[in-house]
């Protein structure tokens, strides 16, 4: 069965600093991998595709389908990059969310 | 264009009484999925509809079904509430399937007493 893992709850770190947010996932096959951010009061939104392989807001993520890893990196956080991030798999459309992680930026 | 709509945004129902919450996708839009977000079970994925059929189903009772009409609107249903079933449900649409980027609703927040 798929299975998405993201192992840190929460994560904090200043602005400036560089933030990576971890995914793992098990799956055989060849997957859609998403990542998908949620500001405060704001609806779910997708951050961005690994298919796409572009980088929105200064995030990028790489698929290692050895290490089965999609993680997500920013070189310099800032303040307003603080939210609950999800990372996602989908399989020919039934699709699979991480529990989330919280990023918090601190000034 | 208009986002994706939910109604109602919030309901409270009792133990054994049933609901339908109702989603309109993105005008063009042709896939709907649906989720129940917890505090303890996170995003769960419930089902998906494309062309008024069922495409995708999740890991849930039967108590969950729905439907999505010819104009790509969609209705889910739930039957017999248990207190468990308190959540935040979501709905997504996207142009052809839950593969590509989704655009989500406020969603309609549910609580059983």
């Amino acid at each position: 069965a798929q299975r998405v893992t993201q192992p840190e709850k929460l994560l904090s770190v200043f602005k400036g600093a560089p933030v990576e947010l971890k995914c793992n996932y098990s799956y055989s096959g060849s997957p859609e991998l998403f990542w998908y951010v949620q500001y405060s009061r704001q609806r779910l939104q997708l951050l961005l595709r690994h298919i796409s392989r572009e980088s929105i807001k200064g995030f990028t993520a790489d698929l290692n389908k050895g290490e089965t890893s999609f993680h997500l990196k920013k070189p310099f956080a800032q303040e307003e990059d603080s939210a609950m991030y999800y990372c996602a798999l989908s399989e020919l459309g039934d699709m699979r969310f991480g529990a989330g992680t919280r990023l918090t930026v601190k000034p | 264009k208009a986002g994706v709509t939910q109604t109602p945004r919030y309901l409270i129902k009792t133990r054994g009484q049933q609901v339908t919450l109702s989603c309109s996708p993105i005008s063009g839009h042709r896939s709907v999925s649906w989720y129940q977000q917890t505090p303890g079970q996170g995003l769960q994925f419930l089902f998906e509809y494309f062309s008024e059929t069922q495409r995708n189903k999740g890991n849930f009772p039967g108590r969950f079904s729905g439907r999505q009409f010819s104009n790509s609107r969609s209705e889910m249903n739930v039957s017999t509430l248990e207190l468990g079933d308190s959540a935040l449900y979501l709905c997504a649409s996207s142009f052809d399937g839950a593969d590509q980027p989704q655009h989500f609703g406020d969603g309609t927040r549910l609580s059983i007493l």
